[in-house]
């Protein structure tokens, strides 16, 4: 069965960074897009961007350019997001989202279980 | 940028349905999906494709959308149905979500 598992809670100071990991299991890695998703405490979802997990070209949605960076490594079927120059309004959770369908249509089908990053002195 | 609007909340009684709607400029011409997050829980793809259900999502759930409106609709809610709901749809190869609905079983 397709699993998202990712990396436990951070607990980071401002100015720090922080690496989230993914790790798939029970379908081609390749095959499918990864996207990742903020969700801040008591907010609604907002949509980071996705990696090519083929090519591993990145895209990034507004306001997460320069400090977010997407990865892969495909030879353990994992995809990583850091965050450089960590701030408080970083303090969020955040989830992997497989993509499936094509352009236009992508949806998320199946999501990690999300990591809890909190920023603070 | 694109924006999708929710009500904030919608309150159904046992066994009623409950519609949730996503305003969208000429959200008719994208595709939309919904998703289903409960408090503690990573959210759960209840709907593809605008009418798509995903295997193992109950029938009480189905999806419509045309103009600038998708809808969500939940018939015969359950109380396990209480939860967070969110569309989404894209706009120029970004993605976009919803601002979310609460849906209450009262």
């Amino acid at each position: 069965q397709v699993q998202l598992v990712q990396s436990g809670s951070e607990l980071k100071k401002p100015g720090a960074s922080v690496k989230v990991s993914c790790k798939a299991s029970g379908y081609t890695f390749t095959n499918y897009a990864m996207n990742w998703v903020r969700q801040a405490p008591g907010q609604g979802l907002e949509w980071m961007g996705w990696i090519n997990t083929n090519t591993g070209n990145p895209t990034y949605a507004q306001g997460f350019t320069g400090r977010f960076v997407f990865s892969l490594d495909t030879s353990v079927s994992t995809a990583d997001l850091q965050i450089s120059s960590l701030k408080a309004e970083d303090t969020a959770v955040y989830y992997c989202a497989r993509g499936s369908g094509s352009t236009g249509g992508v949806y998320f089908d199946f999501w990690g279980q999300g990591t809890l990053v909190t920023v603070s002195s | 940028s694109y924006e999708l609007t929710q009500p904030p909340s919608v309150s159904v009684s046992p066994g009623q349905t409950a519609s949730i709607t996503c305003s969208g400029d000429k959200l008719g011409d994208k595709y939309s999906c919904w998703y289903q997050q409960k408090p503690g829980q990573s959210p759960v793809l209840v709907i593809y494709q605008d009418t798509k259900r995903p295997s193992g999502i109950p029938e009480r759930f189905s999806g419509s959308n045309s103009g600038n409106t998708a809808t969500l609709t939940i018939s015969g809610t359950q109380a396990m149905d209480e939860a967070d709901y969110y569309c989404q749809a894209w706009d120029s190869s970004t993605g976009v979500f919803g601002t979310g609905t609460k849906v209450t079983v009262l």
